[in-house]
């Protein structure tokens, strides 16, 4: 297996703009989590997707970020419009049971300027 | 709200030397305690989960022990060497919590 698979690795854009982060997780995992680290702030939990259905949002910052799980195949985690405190690395991991055996993505830079 | 504090934040050793990196939590209704590595511009990967009926996990030179009641726990890295150098992650999966709560990491590096 090629591991969680996020696309793309580095991604720039202006202000105002919508950015769209791409995630593919393992074959078979039934939860999806994504996760934005900052230097100031670490590693926090987004949103996260059991048997693609979304379980807990509550960390989703505001409604200018969406996710969606259409299948379990495939997720994205939307940015509509950015702004330049959107700016970290955003991770996807998936695992087999929720609080087992995470698999993490390489991860998304995103820089707003 | 659970919260998880590492320290060191930062630790630079020489080669060969044995090392002790910290994590405490403050809610000890947890499932799971997890050791995760991360390397610059990478994602994590996990080293040691231990759960919360263990006492302690190895895997090769690392050892993590887990003690529930006093919410400490602490990843022994025997024999350092320059590929060790990463940051490492605690992380604790807390009963009524959807999944991880992460620590900050230390950040180590191991010189030649």
């Amino acid at each position: 297996d090629a591991g969680v698979i996020q696309s793309p690795r580095h991604e720039v854009t202006e202000m105002g703009q919508e950015v769209t982060l791409r995630c593919k997780p393992i074959s078979g995992h039934n939860s999806l989590f994504w996760y934005r680290q900052t230097m100031m702030r670490g590693l926090e939990l987004l949103i996260y997707f059991n048997n693609n259905v979304p379980i807990d949002d509550s960390g989703m910052p505001e409604d200018r970020f969406s996710a969606k799980m259409p299948n379990a195949s495939f997720s994205t985690l939307k940015i509509q419009p950015s702004e330049p405190r959107d700016s970290a690395v955003y991770f996807c991991a998936s695992s087999l049971r929720g609080n087992y055996g995470y698999t993490f993505g390489s991860g998304t830079r995103l820089t707003v300027v | 709200k659970q919260e998880v504090t590492q320290i060191p934040a930062a630790l630079s050793v020489p080669e060969g030397e044995n090392l002790v990196l910290n994590c405490s939590f403050t809610d000890s209704a947890i499932y799971n305690l997890q050791w995760f590595r991360q390397d610059p511009g990478k994602g994590l990967t996990s080293l040691l989960l231990i759960q919360s009926s263990q006492r302690e996990q190895t895997s090769g030179r690392l050892n993590a022990s887990l003690d529930k009641s006093s919410g400490r726990s602490t990843l022994y890295i025997a024999a350092s060497q320059p590929g060790d150098s990463a940051t490492y992650l605690c992380a604790v999966y807390v009963v009524g919590y959807s999944t991880l709560t992460f620590g900050k990491g230390t950040m180590l590096l191991v010189s030649p």
